[in-house]
Order: C-alpha cells, then structure tokens, then sequence
C-alpha cells in the first residue's frame, strides 16, 4: 500500500515570496490533515479535511495561508506571503475515519 | 480544551534497560490515543493505536497503556536498543478525529 506523499521534500524561500506544498494521501482516506512541526516542538494542526469540506481550521493564520482538497482527495497548501517564523516543518496526515493516523516525510521549509 | 503533556522531555539510558514515557491528557473524552516514533528530519511512524475501549497494544518490544478516567498514557521499552533512540511523540484523538499532539519525549540510548 502506498504511503501519504508530499512534495517538495525541501524549499528555501526569502520572506514575502510564496510557497505551495502539495500531499496525496493514503487511497481511500477520508481524513487529511495539514500539521506545521517548529523545530524542537509537536505537530501543530493548521486544517483538518474530511473529503473536501473543512473541519478544522481555527488554527490557520488566514490571512497568510489557505489550504485546498480539491475532489476529496490531493490537498495543496499555500503560504502568500511567506514570514521568517513560518519556517518549519510541514506534515501531512491521513487517516479512515478518525483511525490509525499516517504521516508524510513533510516539506521543511526555510524562509531567508 | 485537550493539553496533552509528555513526561521527561529528554532521557538517556544505557543500552539494555527498560523504560517508561509517560503522557497525560486533560479531557478524558477520547476516541483513540496513538504513540510515533519521530527520527530527526522525518516524518512520524505510528507505534501503537489504542481505542478508548482497549486498556493496552503490545507490539514486540513495545507496550503501550491507557487509563482514560485518569488521563494518562505509558510506552513501555522493553530492553532498549541504540535503534531506539528517537523522539516519541503522544497523541489523541477527539470526537471530532481531531489529533492534538504532546511536545514529545527525546530518547537517546547509548551503547
């Protein structure tokens, strides 16, 4: 069974540019999440999907960032503009109705 | 709100002993709790998943506990190995499958 993918692995951006992350979660996944990791911290969750519609997003700043699930399957997430404290880890996660969790190897992002 | 707090933040331990993470929760209404694994520069690795009904999940070496009415967790390590050495990241799962995260434990298990 393929695992959650997510691209790019890595991306070094000066602050006001902006980002996009995509991830394709596990086939038949209903649930995906979006979680940035600071260095040293836990996952934070910015936006929680179920299929296409948004069940969570209270923790997305957003006036800088948005997140889409198209179809309720593939899931970009986008930074405009991109800040020096949004350097991070970016994970995403699926799950089948709220069971075991599967995460992606994340896209770190550095902002210069 | 759910707080979910790991106990130590950082441990190290010679080759061989046994050992204990601790996770604790603030509401007890949760639908599931999931142990990861997290090596430096990757992704998470799901351990263990225990439904709210299940008091623990063995798998190998590991064994990982659930006392609901008291809002606490443990992974238990059983004769710990260099490989080990990680950081362990507790979480749980509300009704709503939202997943709220502890700050993790940082194993280091030196040969």
């Amino acid at each position: 069974e393929a695992g959650v993918a997510q691209s790019p692995r890595y991306k070094i951006i000066e602050k006001r540019q902006s980002v996009a992350f995509w991830c394709n979660p596990i086939s038949g996944h209903a649930t995906l999440y979006w979680y940035q990791q600071i260095l040293g911290q836990g996952p934070k969750l910015l936006i929680q999907f179920q299929n296409n519609g948004v069940v969570d997003d209270s923790q997305l700043p957003k006036d800088r960032f948005s997140a889409e699930r198209l179809k309720g399957v593939d899931s970009t997430l986008k930074i405009q503009p991109a800040k020096l404290e949004d350097s991070a880890v970016y994970l995403c996660a699926s799950s089948h109705h709220g069971g075991e969790l599967f995460f992606g190897e994340g896209s770190r992002l550095t902002v210069l | 709100k759910q707080e979910v707090t790991q106990i130590p933040a950082a441990l190290s331990v010679p080759e061989g002993e046994n050992l204990v993470l601790n996770c604790s929760f603030t509401d007890s209404a949760i639908y599931n709790l999931q142990w990861f694994r997290q090596d430096p520069g990757k992704g998470l690795t799901s351990l263990l998943l225990i439904q709210s009904s299940q008091r623990e999940q063995t798998s190998g070496r590991l064994n990982a506990s659930l006392d609901k009415s008291s809002g606490r967790s443990t992974l238990y390590i059983a004769a710990s190995q260099p490989g080990d050495s990680a950081t362990y990241l507790c979480a749980v799962v509300d009704s709503s499958y939202k997943l709220i995260f502890g700050s993790g434990t940082r194993l280091l298990v030196r040969p």
